[in-house]
């Protein structure tokens, strides 16, 4: 059964990068039928996708971040990494990752979610 | 705001059916067969319950069935019961790579 865990600083100073990594375990990145990818959700709002990678390094950002958005893998080991520059109080949210189908983007597999607060 | 939009709130009595709806345009929802619906309870991450429109993932119960016409898709959740209480999101892939998410919708059995 794959499994993602996040881990990353849970407190991020404003106009700092945020920084984030998503393990993955029990299955390969190396799937041409997968991207991963990173999803985010302001308390008490709905989620906003934040971009995907592919295992070949091909990335794919929301349009609305991607002045701000790095996103790399790492297939040797196993884990991707999400960098959110210039972050401020709104970057406040749980940080997913996940794995997305790569026809449909539809995502079985979700990390448990890490919560960045952005704050002095 | 979203760029799907959904009812934020339905509500049903064990054993009804409620059906939820996600609307976005021709250039998502419309223009592909690629509509997925999440379940997520308080604090925890979203559930995949539907792909590809109407296609349920191992596992989760027949109760669940999804539909679109047009620039709108729809969730059903027959013979609700209790434990089908939860937020529940659409998402959409956009074109050019890009994936929508609706605003959420929270359903409570009454």
């Amino acid at each position: 059964q794959l499994q993602l865990q996040e881990s990353g600083p849970g407190l991020v100073k404003p106009s700092e990068t945020l920084s984030l990594t998503c393990s993955v375990s029990d299955g390969s990145m190396s799937s041409s039928g997968y991207y991963w990818g990173w999803i985010r959700q302001p308390p008490g709002k709905g989620l906003e996708w934040i971009g995907s990678i592919y295992y070949s390094g091909n990335t794919f950002y929301n349009p609305s971040l991607e002045s701000r958005v790095t996103i790399s893998v790492d297939t040797s080991k196993k884990h991707f990494s999400l960098k959110l520059a210039s972050v401020t109080a709104a970057d406040t949210a749980v940080y997913y990752c996940a794995r997305l189908a790569y026809y449909g983007d539809s995502a079985a597999y979700w990390g448990q979610g890490t919560l960045v607060t952005v704050s002095s | 705001q979203s760029a799907l939009t959904q009812p934020p709130s339905a509500s049903g009595s064990p054993g009804q059916s409620v059906t939820i709806s996600c609307t976005g345009t021709g250039s998502d929802v419309g223009g592909y067969n690629y509509v997925s619906w999440y379940q997520q309870y308080p604090g925890k991450a979203p559930k995949l319950m539907i792909y590809e429109v109407s296609k349920r993932p191992s596992g989760v119960p027949d109760r669940f069935s999804g539909s679109k016409s047009g620039n709108t898709a729809s969730l059903t959740v027959s013979g609700l019961q209790a434990e089908d209480e939860a937020d529940y999101y659409c998402s959409s892939y956009g074109g050019s790579n890009n994936l929508l998410f609706g605003g959420g919708t929270k359903l409570t059995v009454l």
